[in-house]
């Protein structure tokens, strides 16, 4: 399996308040994901990194930003939560994507926003 | 951007008897084309791929087919057991992006 790495795995907070989801991978690949899974919609992608410093919106970004400071670690930030982004979040990783590698998933982050 | 769906959104089927699901892409750039088994409460696990030069690929059970000229893939899953219910997303990418798109997934139900 990759090693990939998602803390926490599990969290409940409230409406209003930051929230900060870490994606950890040891596999130094170059390009990194976040996701959000709900039911009915399958997996869909909020923000996505080429390279360190280097980040692009997907399709559901608002109320979302992230940062990559390192290969390593890819952060997911809800500046302040509302009870819509309560989801299960999965971060991914790939080799390239240029190079048709796949993407690999790391375990997900449950959060529940009240 | 690149626009991929995917039928059935639910499949049942006997264990034994084989099971299909298709995926249509909209973009003739697309060159990648995997597929992923989720489990209740799991991650997405990669099971197979495939190249946009191969038409077939199989690995034991598991068949994926593209036919590149109508734009579609499919996974094909022979004699299948309980273990393989789960949902299945397949996804595509495109060559010089670095996005995966992805179909909103089929529930294989397998009765024993």
């Amino acid at each position: 399996d990759a090693g990939i790495t998602q803390s926490p795995r599990h969290k409940v907070t409230e409406t209003g308040t930051p929230v900060t989801l870490r994606c950890h991978q040891t596999e130094n690949h170059r390009y990194m994901y976040w996701y959000r899974q709900d039911p009915g919609h399958g997996l869909r992608l909020i923000h996505y990194s080429y390279g360190v410093k280097d980040t692009d919106k997907g399709e559901v970004s608002d109320g979302y930003s992230v940062s990559r400071s390192k290969t390593e670690d890819f952060l997911l930030t809800l500046e302040s939560a509302t009870s819509s982004q309560t989801s299960v979040y999965f971060c991914a990783i790939s080799e390239s994507v240029q190079a048709q590698k796949p993407q690999h998933f790391g375990d997900g982050t449950r959060l529940s926003i009240l | 951007g690149e626009n991929v769906e995917q039928h059935p959104s639910t499949l049942s089927v006997q264990e034994g008897d084989s099971a299909v699901i298709k995926c249509t892409y909209s973009d003739s750039a697309s060159n990648y084309f995997p597929w992923y088994k989720q489990e209740l409460g799991k991650r997405p696990q990669l099971i197979i791929d495939i190249r946009s030069n191969v038409g077939e690929k199989k690995d034991q059970r598991i068949a994926v087919t593209l036919n590149k000229t109508a734009k579609h893939f499919s996974l094909h899953i022979t004699e299948t057991q309980p273990e393989d219910s789960a949902v299945y997303f397949c996804a595509a990418s495109i060559k010089n992006f670095n996005k995966f798109y992805f179909g909103s997934g089929t529930k294989l139900n397998v009765k024993p």
